[in-house]
């Protein structure tokens, strides 16, 4: 059964800081891993989706790595900025069933002070 | 449309009342899927609807939930005679299909049974 865990579950930085968000999955047959971020009463935003076949993805600020024989992903954030501030989570989408659910992880609730 | 749209944003009900949660996937979407997210916890699948496919309701957590996908696109998840523990976030979210594809969620339907 997948698992997915992710560590911290809250961080809180000064403005500025490069920060890494880390999520372990048990299972490494997936099809990709995504991470969203999540606002406070608010819906799920995608940061960055990486394949299977691929190891990192990048998008601004934001770089995302996968090592699936490890079932690891790290999610770096460069030059942190209060705006950053929600709560990340990532979730696996399983090659085991035909559902393609997303396996989830409880997520990190990030702080950026000014 | 451009998003995944969801109504209504907020509902609260009595404990008993039927309630229906509205959802209006991408446009050429085929995939379709339900989460909830309680209080202090994961995000949980509910159901899932791929194309003409019979759904997989195999995360419904009882029968009075269900699911309907009308000509492939809108969808609505009813939940009979609410409890309390109903109370959640329902999310949902749409994607291409196939394998590796990345989903885009809609804002959710705060749900409060009183």
């Amino acid at each position: 059964k997948q698992e997915v865990t992710q560590i911290p579950a809250a961080l809180s930085v000064p403005e500025g800081e490069n920060l890494v968000l880390n999520c372990s999955f048990t299972d490494s047959a997936i099809y990709n891993l995504q991470w969203f971020r999540q606002d406070p009463g608010k819906g799920l935003t995608s940061l960055l989706l990486i394949q299977s076949s691929q190891r990192e993805q990048t998008s601004g600020r934001l770089n995302a790595s996968l090592d699936k024989s490890s079932g690891r992903s790290t999610l770096y954030i460069a030059a942190s900025q209060p705006g950053d501030s929600a709560t990340y989570l990532c979730a696996v989408q399983s090659n085991a069933g035909n559902n393609r659910k997303l396996i989830w992880g409880l997520g990190t609730s990030l702080a950026v002070n000014p | 449309g451009a998003g995944v749209s969801q109504s209504p944003s907020n509902k609260v009900t009595e404990k008993g009342k039927d309630v229906e949660l509205r959802c209006d996937p991408i446009s050429g979407h085929t995939a379709l899927y339900w989460y909830r997210q309680s209080l202090g916890q994961g995000l949980e699948f509910l159901i899932y609807f791929q194309g003409n496919s019979a759904p997989d309701k195999s995360g419904l957590p009882s029968d009075r939930f269900s699911a309907e996908r009308t000509g492939g696109s809108v969808s609505t998840l009813t939940i009979q005679r609410t409890q309390q523990e109903d109370s959640a976030v329902y999310l949902c979210a749409s994607s291409l299909g196939g394998e590796g594809g990345g989903y885009t969620f809609g804002s959710g339907t705060r749900l409060t049974v009183v």
